[in-house]
């Protein structure tokens, strides 16, 4: 079975461009989340959807920071404009409610640098 | 808001030790999870606790749900360099169903 998709697995860009990150979260999950890892501060939440609904955008960082599901398959992330203060290692993750253990299945990751 | 300490931050061991790490949070959990992530790669569950007192094993990882409810421990046993990686725990937020908190994370390595 496939896991959760997540593209590009490395992303270099110029601090004002516009970046795209995107996720494809296991096949009849209904939730999915975005998080965020730098060394400073952990693994962040910034957004979660349910049945492609955002539900708490509160750890998004500011409005240079964006996320859609337009259905169930797929979800993006976008920061405009970039920062280097966004260069971080950013995860989807994707669950089941009611599928038991409240197990989050996590991507590989988009490591992102912003130069 | 709930506060959820890691500890130690990193560990140093030599192949064939023992590891141990704990979490303790500022707040009640009904649930705990100990996740591990291996360099360059997403964490991977490794073991979820439903119950205070719970006591449960996967290989040569044994994690428990403390009595308290407001700590977890996690140990593994025979450390083998693939043990290598950092281990998460985490809990539920009360916000809502599935928004979990993780910890900082304690980063193992592991020399022959």
């Amino acid at each position: 079975d496939a896991g959760v998709i997540q593209s590009p697995r490395h992303e270099v860009t110029e601090m004002g461009q516009e970046v795209t990150l995107r996720c494809k979260p296991i096949s009849g999950h209904d939730y999915l989340f975005w998080y965020r890892q730098t060394m400073m501060r952990g693994l962040e939440l910034l957004i979660y959807f349910n049945n492609n609904v955002p539900i708490d955008d509160s750890g998004m960082p500011e409005d240079r920071f964006s996320a859609k599901m337009p259905n169930a398959s797929f979800s993006t992330l976008k920061i405009q404009p970039s920062e280097p203060r966004d260069s971080a290692v950013y995860f989807c993750a994707s669950t089941l409610y009611g599928g038991g253990y409240n197990e989050q299945f996590f991507g590989p990751g988009t490591r992102l640098t912003v130069l | 808001g709930q506060q959820l300490n890691q500890s130690p931050q990193s560990m140093f061991i030599q192949e064939g030790e023992d590891v141990s790490m704990n979490c303790t949070s500022s707040s009640i959990f009904n649930t705990w999870l100990w996740y591990k992530q291996d360099p360059g790669e997403g964490p991977v569950l490794l073991i979820a606790l439903y119950k205070a007192g719970e006591l449960t094993s996967n290989g040569r990882l044994t994690a428990q749900f403390g009595i308290t409810r407001k700590d977890s421990f996690l140990n593994i046993s025979a450390s083998i360099p693939s043990d290598v990686g950092i281990y998460f725990c985490a809990g539920p937020t009360t916000d809502s169903w599935g928004k979990f908190q993780f910890g900082a994370g304690t980063q193992v390595v592991v020399t022959p």
